[in-house]
């Protein structure tokens, strides 16, 4: 079965650091690979999701990823943070199939410090 | 974009009544929804999957005859909590798929509190 791990799960920063969060997955087929944003008591926002081409994918609010297949890995970053990104980031997979089902990793808490 | 809309988007019910929760789809047909439950400071666990016009699937774990989901329509789903216990306070997301099996839209959520 998929899973995805997220390792960090909480991260501290302070403003204009630079971000990047792991995120693996475990699949050996063709996966769809998505971040997922929630804000502070909001509902889950897409950031970028990756299907296929160009492994290095952009999203929203200056986000982007990095699609490793050889690591099993899709990686977000971020070159400059600002204290609106603290939030909760979910990393998230599908298999690429008629029986796929997104399945989130446990999530990382981003703290960003003014 | 695909929209997908739920209601009530909170509810407070006392513990041993039925709550049900509604999913649209409300621009696309959806023919699979998922149901997902998080529990605070938690990641989003599948409960469930159900197609249109036929039973729910769900996942290790989750009770069926607990959790109802019903997919009457292509834009609808609905989730139903029996009997509700105060450890079944959550939140309930459920997405929405249309022909494309590589994306799901969610939703935004029903906050759920059980006294």
């Amino acid at each position: 079965a998929q899973s995805v791990s997220q390792h960090n799960h909480h991260v501290i920063l302070s403003e204009a650091a630079s971000l990047e969060l792991g995120c693996n997955y475990s699949y050996g087929g063709t996966v769809n690979l998505f971040w997922y944003v929630q804000y502070p008591g909001q509902h889950l926002q897409l950031l970028l999701k990756y299907f296929s081409g160009d492994p290095l994918v952009k999203g929203i609010k200056g986000f982007e990823a990095e699609f490793i297949k050889s690591k099993f890995s899709f990686n977000l970053r971020k070159p400059s943070v600002q204290w609106s990104d603290t939030a909760e980031y979910f990393c998230a997979v599908n298999k690429d199939s008629s029986a796929s089902k997104i399945i989130f990793g446990s999530g990382t808490r981003l703290s960003i410090r003014p | 974009g695909a929209v997908v809309s739920q209601h009530p988007s909170w509810v407070i019910c006392k513990s041993g009544t039925s709550v049900k929760i509604e999913c649209r789809s409300l621009d696309f047909q959806a023919t699979t929804m998922f149901w997902y439950r998080q529990f605070p400071k938690q990641s989003l666990m599948l409960m469930a999957t159900s197609n249109e016009g036929s039973k729910a699937t769900y996942e290790q774990g989750v009770e069926k005859d607990k959790f109802l989901i019903n997919h009457a329509s292509l834009t609808l789903s609905t989730l139903t909590v029996t009997s509700a216990h105060p450890e079944d306070s959550s939140f309930y997301i459920c997405s929405a798929r249309g022909t494309s099996v590589r994306e799901q839209f969610f939703g935004p959520g029903t906050r759920l509190t059980v006294l």
